[in-house]
């Protein structure tokens, strides 16, 4: 069965520090991964997707992700947090029809 | 390009009642899923339609429906309300190519809509 685990609900980190969220997942095939930002009373937007190839991968708002087969994990990480990342983070894994969704993680960014 | 869109955005109902949800996608997607999103059970997936045909259902007892019409718009609808269907509903559209239905692989999430089951 598909599963994926976000072990940290919540991690704080000081602007201007860098930030790495850990995402491990579970599958029976060739992942399709994916990292999506929520904002309170939003919706999630998606920040970056890994289908095939290199598997560093770059999204938007400078976040990028990593994958390794070998850990089966898919780390999403930023060099410089900004105030305005504060939000939950969720990694997803499945097909193309079919989401599955860690628990989340909360990041709060301290002055 | 508009988003989205989904109606309600909130809404109380109480137990044993039935509610409904809506949900545009953005102009050309024609897949739409629904996922349910609480604090104790997190973001699970209910089900997803493609050209008015549900292609896949998650674990969710036969209370919770859904529907999609010709042009692409949905509908879930849940019947006889429990305490435990208070949650988000978020609705994703994405574009699936006309040749193999096959969606690209991105979701794009509406805002929501909030149920509260009293």
């Amino acid at each position: 069965a598909q599963s994926v685990t976000q072990p940290d609900i919540h991690i704080t980190v000081s602007e201007g520090a860098s930030l790495e969220l850990r995402c491990n997942y579970s599958y029976g095939a060739t992942p399709y991964l994916f990292w999506y930002v929520q904002s309170p009373g939003q919706g999630l937007q998606l920040l970056l997707k890994y289908f095939s190839g290199d598997t560093l991968v770059q999204g938007i708002k400078g976040f990028e992700a990593e994958f390794k087969r070998s850990q089966s994990s898919f780390n999403l990480r930023k060099p410089s947090v900004h105030w305005s990342d504060a939000a939950e983070y969720f990694c997803a894994v499945g097909d193309f029809q079919k989401l599955v969704f860690g628990t989340g993680t909360r990041l709060l960014v301290s002055p | 390009k508009a988003g989205v869109t989904q109606t309600p955005r909130y809404l109380i109902k109480t137990r044993g009642q039935q509610v409904t949800l809506s949900c545009s996608p953005i102009s050309g997607h024609r897949s739409v899923s629904w996922y349910q999103q609480t604090p104790g059970q997190g973001l699970q997936f209910l089900f997803e339609y493609f050209s008015e045909t549900q292609r896949n259902k998650g674990n969710f007892p036969g209370r919770f429906s859904g529907r999609q019409f010709s042009n692409s718009r949905s509908e879930m609808n849940v019947s006889t309300l429990e305490l435990g269907d208070s949650a988000l509903y978020l609705c994703a559209s994405s574009f699936s190519p006309r040749t193999s239905g096959r969606n690209t692989g991105e979701l794009f999430f509406g805002e929501g809509s909030r149920l509260t089951v009293l």
